[in-house]
């Protein structure tokens, strides 16, 4: 079965710093990978998807994550942080043949000024 | 393009009531999901329609069901209202599995 892990609960970063959010998947073939950001009270907005290709995905807001597959990984990375960043942010994987996407439980980005 | 709408947006029920929830996808999508986000057990995915039929299922009880229509819109339906049935509901639509599902704003439900 496929499932989503992101090991950190809670982030605290200053503004202007760089941060990675750590995702790992269970799948046993290419997964589609997704990260998604959730402001308080409000739905998902998509930052980024990994169907295939080229590891490296650039996506909105200047976010990129990289699909490494030896690790099962998909962190999700920016290289300067800005306050409104500040939200919670959630790793999706989903198979080829469906729309059941699986969501890791979520990292909470606090950012200090 | 318009976005994915669902309404209401705050709905307060008590227990043993039904409730309905719409959802409008962006237009020339015919895929529909819904998700349940709680703070015990984040998002869940609830069910998906497709051309007005269901394609998949999550794992929740028979309380919880949808439909869609013609038009792509969907509903879902919760029956006999418990108390952890208080949620965020968010629907997702795409135009297709292995494309993109945009979410809505969701519909915040209180069970009294």
């Amino acid at each position: 079965a496929q499932s989503v892990t992101q090991p950190d609960i809670h982030i605290t970063v200053s503004e202007g710093a760089s941060l990675e959010l750590r995702c790992n998947y269970s799948y046993g073939a290419t997964p589609y990978l997704f990260w998604y950001v959730q402001s308080p009270g409000q739905g998902l907005q998509l930052l980024l998807k990994y169907f295939s290709g080229d590891t490296l995905v650039q996506g909105i807001k200047g976010f990129e994550a990289e699909f490494k597959r030896s690790q099962s990984s998909f962190n999700l990375r920016k290289p300067s942080v800005h306050w409104s960043d500040a939200a919670e942010y959630f790793c999706a994987v989903a198979s080829y043949n469906n729309n059941d996407m699986r969501f890791g439980a979520g990292t909470r980005l606090t950012v200090k000024p | 393009k318009a976005g994915v709408t669902q309404t209401p947006r705050y709905l307060i029920k008590t227990r043993g009531q039904q409730v309905t929830l719409s959802c409008s996808p962006i237009s020339g999508h015919r895929s529909v999901s819904w998700y349940q986000q709680t703070p015990g057990q984040g998002l869940q995915f609830l069910f998906e329609y497709f051309s007005e039929t269901q394609r998949n299922k999550g794992n929740f009880p028979g309380r919880f069901s949808g439909r869609q229509f013609s038009n792509s819109r969907s509903e879902m339906n919760v029956s006999t209202l418990e108390l952890g049935d208080s949620a965020l509901y968010l629907c997702a639509s795409s135009r297709d599995h292995q494309e993109t599902q945009y979410f809505g704003p969701g519909t915040r439900l209180l069970v009294l």
